[in-house]
């Protein structure tokens, strides 16, 4: 059975701390994407990455950085967290074709 | 690049009544076309899919949407709605190879009025 997986389903962190958010999955895939959903806005593409090592800027990359280091984990990073970052971050991975994408479980983010 | 337009914040309408809910997208390369669902409080869920082939593309749940290239729309309709399809649905487009982006719509909220 298809797996992605993320670190965290809740996480409350202060102003000013570095975050880690990881995504892990299982099915090989090259391509794997990092959103944020807000109400109203939908989901917006915050990093992708399509191989070991290589990142990609989305729409609203600010803020964030990510790594790659591993085929199958990919992580998002709040270098120094902001309430302006509180949100659900999902994990969506895909395979090359593209035409396929399985989502995580999300991570609901509070920054105090 | 691609972007997508999700033409409706919001689509009240009455139950068994027929529904559209409007998506357009630009993109520079071809693309594969996506429709999900979320339910409240859940995870999203695949409706429907354009790969290839025939434009009219069917999905779960009586949901159908037409692809239309010369319009760059991808418009999901269902001739009879229930109480059970509140949700909030979400276009997406991707390019197919490598390196390319999977763009999300901002979302259309669906309330269905008994």
């Amino acid at each position: 059975d298809v797996k992605v997986t993320q670190s965290s389903r809740y996480l409350v962190k202060r102003t000013g701390e570095k975050v880690f958010l990881e995504c892990v999955q299982d099915m090989d895939h090259e391509n794997m994407f990092w959103y944020r959903q807000d109400p109203g806005l939908g989901l917006r593409l915050i990093y992708f990455s399509y191989d070991v090592k290589m990142k990609e800027k989305g729409d609203i990359p600010e803020g964030y950085s990510v790594s790659r280091e591993k085929k199958e984990r990919f992580s998002l990073i709040l270098e120094s967290a902001s309430t302006n970052q509180t949100s659900m971050y999902l994990c969506v991975t895909a395979g090359l074709a593209g035409n396929e994408q399985f989502f995580g479980p999300g991570t609901r983010l509070t920054v105090l | 690049a691609q972007s997508v337009t999700q033409l409706d914040s919001q689509v009240p309408v009455f139950e068994e009544a027929p529904v559209e809910l409007r998506c357009n997208y630009s993109s520079s390369v071809s693309v594969y076309l996506f429709w999900y669902v979320q339910y409240p409080n859940q995870g999203l869920q695949l409706l429907l899919k354009y790969l290839s082939g025939s434009t009219l593309v069917k999905g779960i749940n009586g949901f159908e949407a037409e692809f239309n290239k010369s319009q760059t729309s991808f418009h999901l309709r269902k001739p009879s709605v229930h109480i059970s399809d509140t949700a909030e649905y979400f276009c997406a487009v991707s390019g197919y190879g490598r390196a390319q982006k999977l763009v999300f719509g901002q979302g259309t909220r669906l309330t269905i009025n008994p």
